[in-house]
């Protein structure tokens, strides 16, 4: 069916604090995970993905934390900038199935100077 | 390197009209998506593509066609605009080879599409 919501979840954070973006995955059996950025009028842009066999993945300001016993994946952003404003999602796939990743509906991240 | 092009970016239609949606890649990927972003929905496949000449449904295709004629181009249709197929569509595409699939899907800028 289809959902209803048309209002996304919203982190307000300062300027140079870090954010933390929250994710719960659907499929137990999913082993590759990807966290994509997407700006107003822009098509999503990668920041990150990590694999099954790992429960933390760093980047540039950026940190993703696995946890397959909850089934919940995190995104940090170390010293969060006005451009970091943006919706942030998660994406989810099991690699030895299906080559379709599953989105979720995303975070809007809203970062104040 | 341009990635992920999809033409046009907005297009305005009436009810029963049909058009075409080109998306392009030159980074010689394998598959090729289309989605469909709604408000609070997020994206929805329509249909993929695992090769040139081979295409697949998605969990949304009713309404829609596609054809993959070339490598690095993925065309979607609408035979007959709809309303509720007023949405911003966006195209992807990923590697393919050893370790495809635990490749991100690249994606283009979309294309802003209203039915009247």
């Amino acid at each position: 069916g289809e959902s209803v919501g048309l209002h996304l979840p919203t982190l307000s954070v300062q300027e140079g604090d870090n954010s933390i973006i929250n994710c719960a995955y659907s499929n137990s059996a999913s082993d590759y995970f990807i966290w994509y950025k997407q700006e107003s009028g822009k098509g999503p842009q990668f920041i990150i993905d990590i694999r099954s066999n790992m429960d933390k993945r760093q980047g540039q300001r950026v940190t993703v934390l696995l946890n397959k016993t909850v089934k919940h994946l995190s995104l940090q952003i170390a010293a969060t900038q006005p451009g970091d404003s943006a919706v942030y999602f998660c994406a989810e796939l099991n690699t030895g199935a299906t080559n379709k990743l599953i989105f979720g509906t995303g975070t809007l991240l809203a970062v104040q100077p | 390197n341009a990635g992920v092009t999809q033409t046009p970016k907005f297009r305005v239609l009436k009810t029963g009209q049909s058009m075409t949606l080109l998306c392009a890649q030159d980074m010689n990927h394998e598959y090729m998506y289309w989605y469909r972003q709604d408000p609070g929905m997020g994206l929805r496949l329509i249909h993929y593509s695992v090769g040139e000449g081979t295409t697949a449904k998605g969990e949304v295709p009713d309404g829609y066609n596609v054809s993959r004629l070339k490598k690095q181009n993925f065309l979607l249709g609408l035979e007959s605009a709809a309303p509720s197929q007023t949405s911003v569509y966006f195209c992807a595409s990923t590697g393919a080879g050893k370790g495809h699939s635990n490749q991100p899907q690249h994606f283009g800028d979309g294309t802003r599409l209203s039915i009247l």
